[in-house]
């Protein structure tokens, strides 16, 4: 595997299920982010990870959990979502958070749909 | 508020030259950066622009002016293959980064 990785490709879930996101870089990255692309909106950054710490969280309701057991490794728990939720899951890398110039590497993302 | 502008959609002809604009409100700047995202594909990196002044590399050129929060990608030489959308995104702040995106710009490119 090369790049950015995201498993499933596809996840549709009811309101009261639990589920994760699971991403993977092969990049040799420090920093690890979630984003949210609605239609018609701008793409969300949600979480930040800078070598495995979080160092951000926009503001994102408590039934998005994130997870970094590693730097490679970037988990988004899932539970009790709305239908508004439903969106593109975008999961990126980059050298670090710290340095600005550093560019992002997108995975492919994961399609959620809440019913 | 933090904000950023783009055009929402734009159409160009193949072989043609087109210019894609960028305005951005923020409370400091770090950088501004222009993604390409295909439909239903991953954003992918195109330019990093932090000084004033123009950036080439190949058919694509990104500009930045700081004083007046604006910046432009320009693409030449436009191939049906340019059909994407364009995502103008700021990092700025102090102590810690942050990031934010424009909502991007649809172009079209008709042969």
């Amino acid at each position: 595997e090369t790049g950015v990785t995201q498993t499933p490709r596809h996840l549709v879930m009811g309101m009261t299920n639990k589920k994760s996101l699971k991403c993977e870089q092969h990049l040799g990255h420090n920093a690890m982010y979630w984003y949210k692309q609605s239609a018609k909106k701008p793409l969300e950054l949600m979480f930040v990870y800078n070598f495995k710490e979080q160092t951000e969280n926009n503001s994102v309701p408590s039934r998005f959990s994130p997870e970094c057991p590693n730097s490679s490794h970037l988990f988004l728990h899932l539970h009790t979502l709305q239908p508004e939720d439903s969106a593109l899951y975008l999961c990126a890398s980059s050298q670090d958070w710290v340095t600005g110039a550093n560019e992002q590497f997108f995975g492919p993302g994961t399609r959620l749909t809440v019913l | 508020g933090q904000n950023i502008d783009q055009p929402t959609e734009m159409t160009a002809t193949e072989g043609a030259i087109v210019q894609i604009n960028c305005t951005y409100q923020t409370s400091g700047f770090n950088g501004l950066f222009w993604y390409q995202q295909h439909a239903g594909e991953a954003p992918t990196f195109l330019s990093y622009n932090v000084l004033d002044g123009l950036e080439e590399k190949g058919r694509f050129s990104s500009f930045l002016s700081r004083s007046k929060g604006y910046s432009y990608l320009l693409l030449k030489e436009l191939q049906m293959k340019d059909s994407a959308s364009y995502l103008c995104a700021v990092i700025y702040g102090g102590a810690t980064n942050k990031l934010i995106f424009g909502t991007g710009t649809l172009l079209a490119v008709q042969p």
